[in-house]
Order: C-alpha cells, then structure tokens, then sequence
C-alpha cells in the first residue's frame, strides 16, 4: 500500500516568487491536511480538505492557499514568498477524519532566498 | 496556556532502558490520541493511535491515556539507539484538526 508523496522534496525559491507543493494521499484517504514545521514553532497547521472542500483553517495569511481534487490528491500555494516561509511543508493524510490516524509525507522542504 | 504540553527535553537514556514520554493537556473534549515519532529531516511516522481512555501495546511501544487527569504516555520498552528521534503527542476530537505537541527529543546511548 503506498503512503503520502509529495513533491517536490526540495525547492529553492525567491522572495517575492510563489510556489505550489502537491500531495497525493494514500489510496481510500479523503481527508488531507497541510502543516509547516519550523525549528522555533513547531507544527502549525495550515489546513484541512475534505471531499474537496475546506473543513479547517489555522491562523496563516492568505498568502496560504490550497485546494483538493475529485481524486483527493491536494496542492498548497504560497504567494508572495517572504524569507519566514522557509520551512518543511508536510501533508497528512485520513480515511474522513483530520485527527484518526493521519499519516504523513515526508514533506517538502522548502528554502526562500 | 497551551492546549497540549510536552516537555521538549532533551533526553538522554542508556540503551535497554524504559523511556517515558508525556503528555498533558487542557482541553476535555480531545477523545483520539497519537504519538509520533519523526526522524531529522524526515516526515513524521505514526507509532500509536488509542481512542478514549485505557492502554494499548504494540511490540515495545505502549500509549497510556487517563483523560481524567488529562495527561497520556509512551513507553519504550528495551529502548534502542534506532529511537533515538523526536517524539511528538497528537491529539484531537470530532472534525477538529490535530493539535500537537511541540515534541520531545529522545537520543538512546550505546
């Protein structure tokens, strides 16, 4: 059974620039959710989808985008890239529920220059 | 006040012993319990998932959730240096997103 993807693994980017990271959850998830790690704050969650629509939000600009297809595979977008949003973006997966056994990717590791 | 605390360590613990983890936390309405363990620069790694109150044991790994006192715990069993990582609580209930802890860094010496 294959686990989350997501890619790319690694991005350089400017600022100012944007970038978008995509996640496929394993077989059968419905439920992703998008988190940022960053050594000084730990996880913080960005957001939650769910049959395609938006079930939660955390407390990110909106500069913070995502969405999810019919197939539940799910992109996140960052605009206007600042030098704080360098960080690694991790993506869970779930069955329907956000909080029941989520796995996760192994994430992108994102760099802004 | 964090919902969910946990001590960030480090900890350091000889090979063989009995590591203990935890967690407390404030809000009685959390009802799913994880831990996860996650090595540097990788994805977190699902270890354990309880529902409610009670124990659960897999291999050498135990979760321990007393909602009455609202802490939980993992035990690591025979530790070996192969977990030696950062061990984070999750926790969370109904709809709501997971709320974690800030993680624990656990280093296991030969």
């Amino acid at each position: 059974k294959a686990g989350v993807t997501q890619t790319p693994r690694y991005l350089i980017k400017t600022r100012g620039q944007q970038v978008t990271l995509s996640c496929s959850p394993i077989s059968g998830h419905r439920s992703v959710s998008w988190y940022q790690q960053t050594p000084g704050q730990g996880l913080q969650f960005l957001f939650e989808y769910f049959s395609e629509t938006q079930r939660n939000k955390g407390n990110f600009p909106g500069r913070f985008s995502g969405r999810q297809f019919s197939n539940s595979r799910s992109e996140m977008n960052v605009s206007t890239l600042e030098l704080g949003d360098s960080a690694l973006y991790l993506c869970a997966s779930s069955r329907d529920r956000p909080n029941t056994e989520a796995f996760f990717g192994q994430g992108t590791r994102l760099t802004v220059v | 006040q964090k919902e969910v605390e946990q001590d960030p360590g480090p900890l350091s613990v000889p090979e063989g012993a009995i590591v203990s983890l935890n967690c407390t936390y404030s809000n009685s309405a959390f009802q799913y319990f994880m831990w996860y363990r996650q090595y540097s620069r990788k994805g977190p790694e699902l270890l354990m998932y309880t529902y409610s109150s009670g124990n659960k044991e897999d291999g050498r790994f135990t979760a321990q959730v007393d909602k009455s006192s609202k802490y939980i715990s993992l035990f690591i069993r025979d530790s070996q240096p192969s977990d030696s990582a950062t061990y984070l609580c999750a926790m969370g209930f109904g709809n709501e997103k997971l709320t974690f802890g800030t993680g624990t860094r656990l280093t296991i010496i030969p």
